[in-house]
């Protein structure tokens, strides 16, 4: 069945290491997200990625990388440059990024902790 | 700057009531609106919109009412069952930022049977 996958569900980070999140959809989307979301605040955009190939950064992308060399895929990493990145993140896709009426469908997310 | 903000972390309401959650925005380049649903270790699931040229939009159980003047919105849930139980977020965005949403903090409603 179509949907967007997350993985792993949880994810333990030392310090100074850096991390990867996967994200993959089979719904044929052109557009993907990234977002962030802290206790008690909403979901902050990390990087989005409008179609393969291409990638702009959102509100929070200090510490952060992507790629999207496929348009099913676009896996996040976590540097050691990002200072607090526990968190939960939830990759998201649409249609197109044509507009805001495109719906965003969310991944079921994953949690990262730092030991 | 929160551009999007629910001040109401948590509400609670009997089954059959009707629950009201409220949200606001500061940018006026806001002009679409949409409310997401979210159970706990899961994404959240769009639930319903509404475009700046309306004032509500209403789909089965769930109504949007939309203040412009205000900078309000509210989501309306009618009524309320034990299921509705989850966070829900405010989102909006401007057509010249494409898809790009900006979400309010979410509340969390509780449906007590």
């Amino acid at each position: 069945d179509g949907g967007i996958t997350q993985s792993p569900k949880y994810l333990f980070r030392k310090e100074g290491q850096n991390v990867t999140l996967s994200c993959e959809q089979n719904l044929n989307h052109d557009a993907m997200y990234w977002y962030r979301q802290d206790p008690g605040q909403g979901l902050r955009l990390i990087y989005y990625s409008q179609i393969v190939n291409d990638f702009q950064k959102g509100d929070i992308a200090e510490g952060y990388s992507v790629s999207r060399e496929k348009k099913e895929s676009f896996p996040l990493t976590v540097t050691s440059a990002q200072k607090n990145p526990t968190a939960f993140y939830l990759c998201a896709s649409s249609v197109t990024a044509g507009g805001p009426s495109e719906t965003q469908y969310f991944g079921p997310g994953t949690r990262l902790l730092v030991l | 700057d929160q551009q999007v903000k629910q001040n109401s972390p948590s509400l609670s309401v009997q089954e059959g009531r009707i629950s009201i959650l409220n949200c606001d925005y500061t940018n006026s380049m806001f002009d679409y609106f949409l409310w997401y649903k979210k159970y706990p270790a899961e994404g959240p699931t769009f639930l319903i919109s509404i475009s700046s040229i309306k004032d509500k939009n209403e789909d089965g159980r769930f109504t949007v009412f939309l203040n412009k003047s205000a900078k309000h919105l509210s989501l309306h849930i009618v009524p309320s069952q034990p299921g509705d139980s989850a966070v829900y977020f405010c989102a909006a965005s401007a057509r010249t930022s494409g898809s790009r949403l900006t979400f309010g903090e979410g509340t969390q409603l509780t449906v007590n049977p």
